[in-house]
């Protein structure tokens, strides 16, 4: 299975933009980049999705290379509200998780 | 809808005592996963289903055994329980894993001690 690789932790200021890095050098053509987070106390929750393209949706964007060997989420402003472990998952015949990014969001 | 729920939210096990987490969801999905969550640590991947009768291991099924009678339910059962079982299980469930443009839907959890 391909694999992800995330920094540990990241520190951000609140209403800054966030931008959370994932190398994924295995990454078959047909593999889906998936970013869920979790918040503290709570299940995963999806954050966005792609392919190819760079896409944006409510919560981010998600910035894929070239190469398609690494991603980079992006949170336009930081809120104290997104503060989690974000995930970076490559989807191949199961979904499976990494250790994550831990989001230090500083008011 | 009320998603992905799961029962109990908190368990507390004597070593060698069986128990079902119960997992349900109303959201027609196919596929259903169960992860256990460690301190500090990610998900790992326990057991999955892609349809009604269908099963299959994770990273981790070792201890564990699951069924999946109806598309809505995906128990998962521990045989005898250890305290390395001691952890957060979660329950997900997708229109289907084999598009992978579907995302997953995840339950609250449930926080098993077993001592």
């Amino acid at each position: 299975d391909a694999k992800t690789t995330q920094p540990n932790s990241m520190e951000s200021n609140e209403e800054e933009p966030v931008h959370l890095p994932c190398n994924h050098s295995t990454i078959s053509g047909t593999d889906y980049i998936h970013w869920y987070r979790q918040l503290p106390s709570q299940g995963p929750e999806y954050v966005i999705h792609g392919l190819t393209s760079n896409v944006n949706n409510r919560m981010a964007s998600l910035a894929i290379a070239e190469d398609r060997k690494s991603s980079t989420l992006i949170l336009h402003r930081a809120t104290l509200r997104d503060a989690a472990v974000y995930y970076c998952i490559l989807i191949a015949n199961d979904m499976r998780f990494g250790a994550g990014t831990r989001l230090t969001v500083k008011p | 809808n009320a998603g992905v729920t799961q029962t109990p939210k908190f368990q507390v096990l004597k070593t060698g005592q069986s128990m079902t987490l119960q997992c349900a969801q109303d959201m027609n999905h196919e596929y259903m996963s169960w992860y256990r969550q460690d301190p500090g640590m990610g998900l790992r991947l326990i057991h999955y289903s892609v349809g009604a009768g269908i099963t299959d291991q994770g990273e981790v099924p070792n201890g564990y055994n699951v069924s999946r009678s109806t598309t809505e339910d995906f128990p998962l059962r521990l045989l005898s329980a250890a305290p390395s079982q001691t952890s957060v299980y979660f329950c997900a469930s997708s229109y289907s894993l084999w598009d992978e443009t579907y995302e997953q839907y995840f339950g609250p959890g449930t926080r098993l001690t077993v001592t």
